[in-house]
């Protein structure tokens, strides 16, 4: 069965960077984009960043543009976000999620915009904090 | 980048219908047909419920529907249950490779 399992939360004090992984299996990992969607205390969703299934296309919320950047391994079928210049507004859950279904090289940017989230990791816990 | 607009919160009896709504614009919800519903459990994971507007993953109970007009969206639970109250969200594909959720509401069932 699919599993995305994230890791590397903490705390981390403002300005510093921290990098979380998400680890997958059940699935092709190579065949499906992905994305990072992040949950404040109490709060909401936010859609944090998405890459293709490939890492050649990856796009970001203006929230964390220039500070994030997300990637992945293939052969280590991983999911990574690495985040700079933390700040306390970053405070939140972080969820890697995959694509309900993908297009490879069919879709431009290679992105299935259309596929939903189908499957969630449990999540990992980034606490911006001096 | 704003979020989609839910109320914050619904309530049924058990046996009812609630519906929730999930207003954008133009460039998100009414712009394209990529609406997603998701449930979630207080400390647990979100839980994929209707994509595509109105379409149904298999396991999901035909309970959960989905549709839209205009620049809503909405999704009904018919015939509520308890196990049905949870925060709900809504998401939208919002042009450029963004994605954009709603601010949640909470379902309850009295």
């Amino acid at each position: 069965q699919v599993q995305l399992v994230e890791s590397g939360g903490g705390v981390v004090q403002p300005g510093r960077s921290l990098r979380l992984s998400c680890a997958a299996s059940g699935f092709t990992f190579s065949s499906y984009g992905m994305h990072w969607v992040r949950q404040a205390p109490g709060k909401g969703l936010e859609w944090v960043a998405v890459i293709s299934y490939d890492g050649s296309n990856k796009y970001y919320a203006d929230s964390v543009k220039g500070r994030f950047t997300i990637s992945r391994d293939n052969s280590k079928n991983t999911l990574y976000l690495q985040m700079n210049s933390l700040r306390a507004e970053d405070t939140a859950v972080y969820y890697c999620a995959k694509f309900k279904s993908d297009c490879g090289d069919n879709c431009p940017k290679k992105m299935a915009v259309y596929s939903p989230l189908d499957y969630w990791g449990q999540g990992t816990l980034v606490t911006v904090s001096s | 980048q704003s979020a989609l607009t839910q109320p914050r919160s619904v309530s049924g009896s058990p046996g009812q219908s609630v519906t929730i709504s999930c207003t954008g614009t133009s460039s998100d919800v009414g712009g394209y047909n990529y609406v997603s519903w998701y449930q979630q459990y207080p400390g647990k994971a979100p839980k994929f419920m209707i994509y595509d507007v109105s379409k149904r993953p298999s396991g999901v109970p035909d309970r959960f529907s989905g549709s839209k007009s205009g620049n809503t969206a909405s999704l009904t639970i018919s015939g509520l249950q308890a196990e049905d109250e949870a925060d709900y969200y809504c998401c939208s594909y919002a042009g450029s490779y963004t994605w954009l959720f709603g601010g949640g509401t909470k379902l309850t069932v009295l």
